[in-house]
C-alpha cells in the first residue's frame, strides 16, 4: 500500500521567515496531494491541495510543489506569522480509489516572534 | 451549513468493553471516512463508507467495524477494547467518492481505554 514520509517532524522559524515541509510517497498511482493544518485541540483543515497534472499551486502565502518523477511534494509558507503555528499533515490519495488518504506523520511548526 | 458532527466528544472505557462512535456528515455529503489519530503516528485510515457500502478499508483488526445509514450518518464500533485503542477518532465527510473532493473533518471523539 501507499506510504507517505514527512520531514521534518518539528520546525521552528522566526516570524517573517519561510518554512518548507517535505513529503515523499511510494505509490506511483497516487495523484491527489492535500495538505491539512491542525491547530491545537482543533480539527484538521485543508489548506491547499494539488493534483498530479500540475507541478505547482499557490494560494497567497502558501504554495505546494509536486515532482511526480521523484515522488516528492512540498509545502512552502512565506512570510510566516504566529498564527501559522500548528501541525501540518501531507497526504496522498488516488482519484477513483475512493476517499482513502494516506497521511504523513505531521510537522509541528512553531513561528517565534 | 452545519459542519461534521461527532458524538460523543470524550469517552472513557475499560479494557474488554466495546464502544460506538457516531458521525453526522455535512448535509448532502455521501462519503464518510474514519481515521485514528495518535501522537507520532499521524492519521491512519480505518475505512470509508459511501451510499451505505464500505468502499475502502485500512489495516486495522476486525475489532474495528463501521456502518452507514441511509441518511449518510455513520457509526464506528470497536469491540474488545485494548489500551492501545486510546486515540482521537476523526471522521471526515466528502461530497462524493473517488473524485478526491475535499474531506471535511469533525472535531473527533477522544477515546481513553483504562
Amino acid at each position: 500500500g501507499e506510504n507517505v514520509e514527512q520531514h521534518p517532524s518539528t520546525l521552528s522559524v522566526q516570524e517573517g521567515d519561510s518554512a518548507v515541509i517535505k513529503c515523499t510517497y511510494s505509490d506511483s498511482a497516487s495523484n491527489y496531494f492535500p495538505w491539512y493544518k491542525q491547530e491545537l485541540g482543533k480539527r484538521p483543515q485543508l489548506i491547499i491541495d494539488i493534483r498530479s497534472n500540475v507541478g505547482e499551486k499557490k494560494d497567497q502565502r502558501i504554495a505546494v510543489t509536486l515532482n511526480k518523477t521523484a515522488k516528492h511534494f512540498s509545502l512552502h509558507i512565506t512570510e510566516t506569522q504566529p498564527e501559522d503555528s500548528a501541525v501540518y499533515f501531507c497526504a496522498a490519495g488516488v482519484t477513483g480509489g475512493g476517499n482513502k488518504l494516506t497521511f504523513g506523520t505531521g510537522t509541528q511548526l512553531k513561528v517565534e516572534l | 451549513k452545519a459542519g461534521v458532527t461527532q458524538t460523543p466528544r470524550y469517552l472513557i472505557k475499560t479494557r474488554g468493553q466495546q464502544v460506538t462512535l457516531s458521525c453526522s456528515p455535512i448535509s448532502g455529503h455521501r462519503s464518510v471516512s474514519w481515521y485514528q489519530q495518535t501522537p507520532g503516528q499521524g492519521l491512519q485510515f480505518l475505512f470509508e463508507y459511501f451510499s451505505e457500502t464500505q468502499r475502502n478499508k485500512g489495516n486495522f483488526p476486525g475489532r474495528f467495524s463501521g456502518r452507514q445509514f441511509s441518511n449518510s450518518r455513520s457509526e464506528m464500533n470497536v469491540s474488545t477494547l485494548e489500551l492501545g485503542d486510546s486515540a482521537l477518532y476523526l471522521c471526515a465527510s466528502s461530497l462524493s467518492s473517488g473524485a478526491n473532493t475535499e474531506a471535511f473533518f469533525g472535531q473527533g471523539t477522544r477515546l481513553t481505554v483504562v
